[in-house]
């Protein structure tokens, strides 16, 4: 199993500020990584796929990096509705998830 | 409009059974593999199960092989999970989810439902 491990585990940031999060992963993945964004009460909404390509939607703000085994995701300027908690993912069987990355303010 | 509709959550004893369903609408759905990822309340992202678009191909979670079903019916647009044997540590946020590629499995989850609760108690 790939297990993806996540840093900061809480990242405290003001609005306009740049956020970068981290997500390394046990063995090399390539490129078969995705960032979702989760706010309380809702469900995990894609962000970026194939670790540098921008979900239907997503603002230009977002942007992933990264192959084998080390990815960022950058919000380049915080917006107040960014806060929240990312998660990163892995297609390698079984799927895995990251244990999550918290933004706040 | 991609609409993911979860339901069959409730409270059950543990060893008892339990049957989730996700009705779809707004895309081709037997172009697409569907999954199942479960959330405990607080805490992280758990892929529970996935089925292709012809159910030619299945995984599990290992917390959970030998215990749940996925299934899909494509005529009606349905995914299932019959969840048999339910513990305590089963108890989570169900949501359905839907592959983003038609190809590549895994390949990032572009749509899910709204989740249907587990709740695992004597």
């Amino acid at each position: 199993e790939i297990v993806l491990t996540q840093s900061p585990a809480t990242l405290s940031l003001s609005p306009g500020e740049r956020a970068t999060l981290s997500c390394r992963a046990s063995h090399s993945i390539g490129i078969y990584l995705a960032w979702y964004q989760q706010k309380p009460g809702q469900a995990p909404r894609l962000v970026i796929f194939e670790a540098s390509n921008r979900a239907t939607g997503i603002p230009t703000r977002f942007s992933g990096t990264g192959s084998g085994t080390d990815f960022t995701l950058t919000i380049s300027s915080l917006e107040p509705e960014d806060f929240a908690v990312y998660y990163c993912q892995q297609r390698t069987s079984p799927i895995t998830f990251g244990q999550g990355t918290r933004l706040e303010i | 409009e991609v609409q993911l509709v979860d339901s069959g959550g409730g409270l059950v004893q543990p060893g008892r059974s339990l049957r989730l369903s996700c009705i779809t609408s707004g895309f081709i759905f037997d172009d697409y593999a569907m999954h199942w990822v479960r959330q405990v309340p607080g805490k992280g992202l758990e892929w529970v199960s996935g089925i292709s678009w012809n159910s030619g191909s299945i995984g599990y979670a290992d917390s959970v092989k030998g215990r749940f079903t996925i299934s899909r019916d494509n005529a009606k647009n349905a995914l299932y999970l019959q969840m048999n044997s339910l513990r305590t540590e089963d108890m989570a946020m169900y949501y359905c989810v839907k592959d983003r590629d038609k190809v590549i499995w895994g390949d990032g989850f572009d749509f899910w439902g709204q989740g249907t609760m587990v709740a695992v108690s004597s």
